[in-house]
């Protein structure tokens, strides 16, 4: 079974300082990757997804992340974070079933922005 | 437009209630599903519906019912509510109806279900 794994529950960081966000994942074939947003109290929002095009991929919002197959890591960054990026962030790997795609989530990190 | 909506947004009942909790997709999806985020917000699939026919079935009690009148609209029916059912359910929908792996779901705003 794929598993994704975020090493940390919460990051703080400075506006205007970079953010990174660790999941590393578990699979024993080339994974399709996903990060998520929740902001408080909302959905969830796609932020950008692995198809395997390219190992460094790029989102909303100014993040991207980039595919480390020999570390089986999917990093999330963004170089200069905003107050409006505090939120939950959630590392996915999706996993096809029958007709559609079961997705596996990480515990998530929440980001706080300080001033 | 919303492309996924739920209602409603906020359900408070007792325990060993029935409610239901409506999903709607206008992005002309073929796949939808439901998901539970629990309190320390660990998200996790519940079912999935492909085009009205269940495909993905989690460990899930059977109080749980999902209904798919047609393929843009998947309700989740509970029966005999237990005070562990407090959660926020999330409905989310997908383009692809063959699996594909890379298929973005679209998630709804959830239902924050508060059991007394």
């Amino acid at each position: 079974a794929q598993s994704v794994t975020q090493l940390d529950s919460h990051v703080s960081v400075s506006e205007g300082t970079p953010v990174l966000l660790r999941c590393n994942y578990s699979s024993s074939y080339s994974p399709s990757l996903f990060w998520y947003v929740q902001h408080p109290n909302k959905g969830l929002q796609l932020l950008l997804k692995y198809t395997s095009a390219a190992t460094l991929v790029k989102g909303i919002n100014g993040f991207e992340a980039e595919f480390k197959k020999s570390e089986t890591s999917f990093h999330l960054t963004k170089p200069s974070a905003h107050m409006s990026d505090a939120a939950e962030y959630f590392c996915v790997v999706s996993d096809p079933q029958g007709g559609g795609n079961k997705l596996t989530f990480g515990t998530g990190t929440q980001l706080k922005v300080e001033l | 437009d919303t492309a996924v909506s739920q209602t409603p947004k906020y359900l408070v009942t007792q325990m060993g209630n029935d409610k239901s909790i409506k999903c709607e997709q206008n992005l002309g999806h073929d796949t939808m599903y439901w998901y539970k985020q629990d309190s320390k917000k660990f998200l996790k699939i519940m079912f999935s519906y492909n085009n009205k026919e269940l495909i993905i079935n989690e460990t899930v009690p059977n109080r749980f019912s999902p209904k798919s009148p047609d393929k843009a609209h998947l309700n989740l029916h509970i029966n005999s509510l237990e005070l562990g059912d407090s959660a926020v359910y999330f409905c989310a929908s997908s383009q692809a109806g063959g699996g594909v792996s890379t298929d973005t779901q679209y998630f709804g705003p959830g239902t924050r279900l508060t059991v007394l």
